[in-house]
């Protein structure tokens, strides 16, 4: 039973504007929440990260929304740019456990 | 550098035969990870390892075996009984602290003939 849902496998948005990841989740006890981002042949990287008290993260293009009563967050990207174009994890951390929780991933493609 | 090394990127092996991918982190990290992942699927952990000569099995860790002899390193073997053991394999690792998450290594794929 997945913990850790990304329901869109796959996003395709034009350069220069919004693409909006997202992440739903079952357990209350996740108490903090990672984006990753992952090309191809590749380890995913770290990209962005939020803790359970708060609601929003931001860093320059990124910004990452979490809405505890609705156990859902979200990855927005503006603007979009072709660089941008790969798998996105997000990931949740279950509080006394040391260990993440993955999603499934959404592609973005970003089209120039 | 610190980082985490996975070896080889590439690797063939023919059916029923048992085949050993490396990992082996120099950031002292305590923790680490083996994920499998299929076209089209999300990271699901295999092992995972909170300190040396300890490891618990993940979702899926049937047809796999590891261990944690020294700190710095994590190999983890696909056995003969892995039903379906093509696919990419990447290993992680973590201080512990939820903050930093975890960091991975570039993977190896796996394909089995």
């Amino acid at each position: 039973d997945q913990q850790v849902k990304q329901n869109s496998p796959s996003l395709s948005v034009q350069e220069g504007r919004i693409s909006i990841l997202n992440c739903d989740y079952t357990n209350s006890m996740f108490d903090y929440f990672l984006w990753y981002k992952k090309y191809p042949a590749e380890g995913p990287t770290f990209l962005i990260s939020i803790s359970s008290i708060k609601d929003k993260n931001e860093d320059g293009r990124f910004t990452v929304f979490l809405n505890k009563s609705a156990k859902h967050l979200s990855l927005h990207i503006v603007p979009s740019q072709p660089g941008d174009s790969a798998v996105y994890f997000c990931a949740a951390h279950q509080h006394n456990f040391n260990k993440f929780y993955f999603g499934s991933g959404t592609k973005l493609n970003v089209k120039p | 550098d610190g980082g985490i090394t996975q070896s080889p990127k590439y690797l063939f092996r023919k059916e029923g035969q048992n085949v050993t991918l490396s990992c082996e982190q120099n950031l002292n990290h305590d923790a680490m990870y083996w994920y499998r992942q299929d076209p089209g699927q999300g990271l699901r952990l295999i092992y995972y390892s909170q300190i040396v000569n300890d490891f618990q099995k993940g979702d899926i860790a049937e047809g796999y075996s590891v261990s944690r002899e020294k700190k710095e390193s994590f190999p983890l073997t696909v056995t003969s009984a892995q039903k379906n053991p093509t696919a990419f394999y990447l290993c992680a690792s973590s201080t512990g602290d939820r903050h930093y998450g975890y960091t991975f290594g570039s993977g190896t794929r796996l394909t089995v003939v």
